[in-house]
């Protein structure tokens, strides 16, 4: 099966500070990636799809790229509400795997 | 907008069988584009897909290596609902068990339902 590979596997930054997280496929999985923001205590929600669309409703600071095996998700300025724990996903065939998650706070 | 309510119990003993419910408001178990998952979360295995179930001229059900051996995820159409059955428990299947929909690899897990603290003891 496919690994996802998520770096880091956390972080602290400021309000307002540009962050990224990256996520390796151990094989091409072409664009079929998706980004998740799970906020403490709450279900996973989805951000991103198809490697770079953003998902109805999600903020524009959220952006994606990516494609084969490396991706990343990028938040252009961290606010306090972007305290999570962000998965990536492969869903190009089954098994669906997740990332190992990367968890966010403020400094 | 499509809404899932799982119901079920939150302890199970060791052996035994876990069964969550998951209700699907919104659109149908039947649908011809869509999937019905059940997904867990725990410390130790963070987010583990263990299968679904969908319709495309007749049913199928893809299942988690994991836990193929154990693992039932069935259709009811005339409740608009799927289910899980886990069985032989261990206190390693303790977790957050939660159902998705997912549309093949047009998008994936758009609709989550609430979550259901599973916890395997005696």
């Amino acid at each position: 099966d496919i690994q996802m590979t998520q770096s880091p596997s956390s972080l602290s930054a400021s309000v307002g500070d540009r962050v990224t997280i990256t996520c390796r496929a151990s094989q091409v999985i072409n664009h079929y990636l998706a980004w998740y923001q799970q906020s403490p205590g709450k279900v996973p929600h989805l951000l991103i799809f198809g490697a770079s669309t953003l998902q109805s409703g999600v903020p524009s600071r959220f952006s994606a790229s990516g494609s084969g095996t490396d991706f990343t998700l990028t938040i252009s300025s961290l606010q306090p509400e972007d305290v999570a724990t962000y998965y990536c996903q492969k869903y190009d065939r089954i098994p669906w795997t997740f990332g190992q998650g990367t968890k966010v706070e403020i400094k | 907008q499509v809404q899932l309510q799982q119901s079920g119990p939150g302890l199970v003993k060791p052996s035994q069988t876990l069964s969550l419910t998951c209700d699907i408001s919104g659109d149908s178990v039947s649908s011809s584009s869509a999937a019905w998952n059940w997904v867990r979360q725990s410390p130790s295995r963070g987010l583990e897909w263990l299968g679904r179930t969908y319709y495309r001229s007749k049913w199928y059900h893809d299942y988690a290596v994991s836990v193929k051996s154990r693992i039932s995820i069935n259709p009811d159409t005339s409740k608009n609902q799927f289910s899980l059955q886990l069985n032989s428990v261990t206190p390693e299947d303790t977790g957050v068990y939660y159902c998705a929909r997912d549309d093949g690899t047009v998008r994936p897990f758009e609709y989550w339902g609430q979550g259901t603290v599973v916890t395997v003891s005696s």
